[in-house]
């Protein structure tokens, strides 16, 4: 089955340490991406990457980095920087173009506490 | 700056009615508009998509109206079912320039029996 999986689902946190999402997809898309929800809030775009070994910075980049060494995966390092941590990650990928559909994975609930 | 507004957090309905949601949006290089559904702790699932081409399209129960003038589109779901319970985002992308998708704040639907 093609998807993308994220992993895990449910992560806890103490204030001040670095954490790591991670996001893995056999689709063979080339894009990938991060958003984060809050309750109320869209989904805010964190990181994207168009191609292995390039990744540009959305919306609410601050507090956040990430790597793309290989297509399948775009880890996702939640630094101690971040302010606000707590909320649920979301990763997607797609195939670039004018019809831009992107696919996402089940998401990551991440608490710091 | 929020590219693109769903102004409605909330929207109840009655079973067998149709359900409206509706998007603005302020940036004209958008031209390619998806709608997705969201159940709660799941990621989005793509439900239907517009090329500013086209002003309507229709999947089943689902169709999606493009006002381009008005930088305005809407979901109507015919009839609405209880299934449809969910939060709906509209998200926009343009062709030219970052391959991204805009995603607005989200619509909570609810279909009362």
């Amino acid at each position: 089955d093609g998807g993308i999986t994220q992993s895990p689902k449910y992560l806890f946190r103490k204030e001040g340490q670095n954490v790591t999402l991670s996001c893995e997809q056999n689709l063979n898309h080339d894009a990938m991406y991060w958003y984060r929800q809050d309750p109320g809030q869209g989904l805010r775009l964190i990181y994207y990457s168009q191609i292995v070994n390039d990744f540009q910075k959305g919306d609410i980049a601050e507090g956040y980095s990430v790597s793309r060494e290989k297509k399948e995966s775009f880890p996702l390092t939640v630094t101690s920087a971040q302010k606000n941590p707590t909320a649920f990650y979301l990763c997607a990928s797609s195939i670039p173009g004018s019809a831009l559909r992107a696919f996402f994975g089940q998401g990551t609930r991440l608490t710091v506490v | 700056d929020q590219q693109v507004k769903q102004n409605s957090p909330s929207l109840s309905v009655q079973e067998g009615r149709i359900s409206i949601l509706n998007c603005d949006y302020t940036n004209s290089m958008f031209d390619y508009f998806l709608w997705y559904k969201k159940y709660p702790a799941e990621g989005p699932t793509f439900l239907i998509s517009i090329s500013s081409i086209k002003d309507k399209n229709e999947d089943g129960r689902f169709t999606v109206f493009l006002n381009k003038s008005a930088k305005h589109l809407s979901l109507h779901i015919v009839p609405s079912q209880p299934g449809d319970s969910a939060v709906y985002f509209c998200a926009a992308s343009a062709y030219r320039g970052a391959q991204k998708l805009v995603f607005g704040q989200g619509t909570r639907l609810t279909i009362n029996p």
